[in-house]
C-alpha cells in the first residue's frame, strides 16, 4: 500500500520568511496530493491540492509543487505569519481507491 | 463542498465501557471514513463506512472493536467498545463527495480520554 514520508517533523522560521515541508510517496498510481492544516481542536482543513498532471500549483502565499519522476511534492509557503502555525499534513490517494494516507505531520512555529 | 457535525466533541470514559461518536453530514456524500489521531501524531484509518454493508476495516482495526453503522448517505456512527487507555485519541470524521481525487472534509472530532 501507498505510504507517505513527510520532513521535517518541526520547523521554524521567522515571521516573513518562507517555510518549505517535503514529501515523498511510494505508490506510482498515486494522483492526488493534498495538504492539509490542522489547527488546535480543529480538525484537518483542506489548504491546497495538486493533481499529477500538474507540476506546480500556486494560490497566494501557498504553493506546492509535484515530481513524479521522483515522487516528490512539496508546500512552500512564503511571507509566513502568524497565523500560519499550525500542523500541516501532506497525503496522497488514487484514483479507484479513496482512501487518503497521510503524512506524519509538520508542526509549523512562526517566530515574532 | 460539505459540512460534517461530530458528537460528541470530547468525553472522559471508564475502561471497559463502550462509546459511540455520530457524524452527521450536511449533504449526501459519497464515502465516509473514521480515522484515528493519538496525540501529536498523525491521521490512521480506521475503516470505510459503507452505507447499507459492513465497513471496510484497515489492518489493526476490527469489528468488534470498532464497530461502524452508515444507515444511509449523510449519517455514520462509529462505537470504540471496551476501552482501554490505549484508546484515549482524537477520532476524526471525513466525507468525500466524490470518487478518486477529491476534496476531503473532516469534522471537529472527538477528543476521548479513557481513564
Amino acid at each position: 500500500g501507498e505510504n507517505v514520508e513527510q520532513h521535517p517533523s518541526t520547523l521554524s522560521v521567522q515571521e516573513g520568511d518562507s517555510a518549505v515541508i517535503k514529501c515523498t510517496y511510494s505508490d506510482s498510481a498515486s494522483n492526488y496530493f493534498p495538504w492539509y492544516k490542522q489547527e488546535l481542536g480543529k480538525g484537518p482543513q483542506l489548504i491546497i491540492d495538486i493533481r499529477s498532471n500538474v507540476g506546480e500549483k500556486k494560490d497566494q502565499r501557498i504553493a506546492v509543487t509535484l515530481n513524479k519522476t521522483a515522487k516528490h511534492f512539496s508546500l512552500h509557503i512564503t511571507e509566513t505569519q502568524p497565523e500560519d502555525s499550525a500542523v500541516y499534513f501532506c497525503a496522497a490517494s488514487s484514483v479507484g481507491d479513496d482512501k487518503i494516507i497521510f503524512g506524519k505531520g509538520t508542526r509549523l512555529h512562526i517566530l515574532p | 463542498s460539505a459540512v460534517i457535525s461530530q458528537k460528541p466533541s470530547r468525553d472522559i470514559c471508564q475502561r471497559g465501557t463502550s462509546l459511540t461518536i455520530q457524524c452527521q453530514v450536511d449533504s449526501q456524500v459519497t464515502m465516509m471514513f473514521w480515522y484515528r489521531q493519538q496525540p501529536g501524531q498523525s491521521l490512521t484509518l480506521i475503516a470505510t463506512a459503507n452505507q447499507g454493508s459492513e465497513a471496510t476495516y484497515e489492518s489493526g482495526f476490527v469489528i468488534d472493536k470498532f464497530p461502524i453503522s452508515r444507515p444511509n448517505l449523510t449519517f455514520s456512527t462509529l462505537t470504540v467498545s471496551n476501552m482501554s487507555p490505549e484508546d484515549s485519541s482524537i477520532y476524526l470524521c471525513s466525507v468525500t463527495t466524490g470518487q478518486g481525487d477529491t476534496e476531503a472534509f473532516f469534522g471537529q472530532g472527538t477528543r476521548l480520554t479513557v481513564v
